[in-house]
């Protein structure tokens, strides 16, 4: 029943490893998102597809890849971790439609890089 | 300057009472505004969005000022369940969501 899953929820690990998170929506939507949620609770947009295509590509080091297989799944990858990278990732996804900005949100994923 | 500014708080309320946040915002241009809640360690979850006339949902009421780019969020009869972190959030295209910082309620009986 869950609308935007994402897995894991928990993940800690050493810096300098590559981790991958994934992001699911059923919600037949064509845009899905990844944000970060530092420790001072600030939320702020890291990537957006559209359709599989990227459009939106804040200035995030290029150790992070996200990857749109299909309109129903953003995967975010992330390589040699460092200790800034400790945060919480949201998924969050939207049908782009004029007057609707509705992002529903997945339970995010907690790393901690040690 | 953050794009959007909110007082982080905590506001400390009773049950019962009326508390209002405020938001303001820099870019001149953006589209759309919206309040979220997110409770602790749970994803932001969309509380309403906010237009010029003014709306309301319940006890709760938005209010956005276009000259001034201010946002406000009024919650009347506070409950223990409102305690929370909202979030004014506007957006400035491609449905690009930036968020402030947050305010947090903390409602006591």
């Amino acid at each position: 029943d869950t609308a935007v899953s994402q897995t894991p929820k928990y993940l800690v690990t050493q810096m300098g490893n590559d981790k991958s998170i994934k992001c699911e929506q059923n919600l037949g939507h064509d845009t899905m998102y990844w944000y970060k949620q530092d420790s001072k609770k600030f939320l702020k947009i890291m990537f957006s597809y559209n359709n599989k295509e990227l459009i939106i590509n804040e200035t995030v080091p290029n150790r992070f890849s996200p990857k749109s297989p299909d309109k129903a799944h953003l995967n975010l990858h992330i390589n040699s971790l460092e200790l800034g990278d400790s945060a919480v990732y949201f998924c969050a996804s939207s049908q782009m439609v004029a007057g609707s900005n509705e992002q529903f949100f997945g339970p995010g994923t907690r790393l901690t890089v040690l | 300057r953050k794009e959007v500014e909110q007082d982080p708080g905590p506001f400390n309320v009773p049950e019962g009472a009326t508390v209002a946040f405020n938001c303001t915002y820099s870019n001149s241009a953006s589209q759309s505004f919206f309040w979220y809640r997110q409770d602790c360690r749970k994803e932001p979850k969309l509380l309403m969005s906010v237009y010029s006339s003014g709306n309301e949902d319940g006890r709760f009421t938005a209010q956005l000022n276009r000259a001034s780019q201010y946002i406000s969020l009024l919650i009347r009869d506070s409950k223990l369940s409102d305690s929370a972190t909202y979030l004014c959030v506007v957006t400035t295209g491609f449905q690009k969501l930036v968020f402030g910082t947050g305010t947090r309620l903390l409602v006591s009986p």
